[in-house]
């Protein structure tokens, strides 16, 4: 099936640095990606949706200065959290539509997460 | 290496009751999400499993037996808007979520 892959896993980092966080889509194209921010036993919150070439549409109250988001290729969008403070410390997970049939058009596959700590 | 299964579709009637499968091999094992996902939506978080057992939340139940390496979710009394995908995931030793494909349950009149 296919696959999402998120990088880093973990990172820990220093209140007021920036963390990029990659995710890909291993084995299709997807123009559309999702960002979202996991809570623990929570709902996943969605961020922002991340379009292939365009800019990003952010969700009422996420801030499109402190997360950036770049869809630069149809495998790869990034998510930069600037000036990182310990209240951003979260699990963030992307997932990618699948545009090619391998599921139903609407299919999202999800990546394994990444834990962000700020000190 | 790490894999979830869980059945691609399944069809029931309104007022039933529907059992949703999860078989899961995974390195490591840190707990088991349901979630709920209508189309266009965030997934929808459903239960939680770390220890066995049954766990019972309204109409929604869920159990996990680790041994065995399998998790179901028991929706009662089924509605309408209970139509959706709902989705299985493992979270391993690592802390990184393993996730299903996805079920996508339709609900008939």
């Amino acid at each position: 099936g296919a696959v999402v892959s998120q990088h880093p896993s973990r990172v820990i980092c220093k209140s007021g640095t920036s963390v990029k966080i990659e995710c890909r889509s291993l084995d299709f194209q997807a123009t559309t990606m999702f960002w979202y921010r996991q809570f623990p036993k929570q709902s996943l919150m969605l961020m922002a949706t991340s379009n292939e070439g365009s800019k990003a549409t952010y969700e009422q109250g996420v801030e499109k200065d402190k997360f950036l988001i770049n869809h630069a290729s149809l495998t790869l969008s990034t998510l930069t959290v600037t000036s990182a403070h310990p209240e951003d410390s979260s699990f963030y997970i992307c997932s990618a539509r699948d545009q090619e049939g391998q599921g139903e058009t609407d299919t999202q596959y999800f990546g394994p997460g990444t834990r962000l700590t700020v000190l | 290496g790490q894999n979830i299964d869980q059945p691609t579709e399944m069809t029931a009637t309104e007022g039933a009751i529907v059992q949703i499968n999860c078989t899961y091999q995974t390195s490591g094992f840190n707990g088991l999400f349901w979630y709920q996902q209508h189309a266009g939506e965030a997934p929808t978080f459903l239960s939680y499993n770390v220890l066995d057992g049954l766990e019972e939340k309204g109409r929604f139940s869920s159990f996990l037996s680790r041994s065995k390496g399998y998790s179901y979710l028991l929706l009662k009394e089924l509605q309408m808007k209970d139509s959706a995908s709902y989705l299985c995931a493992v979270m391993d030793s690592n802390y990184q979520l393993i996730w299903g494909a996805g079920t996508k349950l339709i609900i008939k009149p």
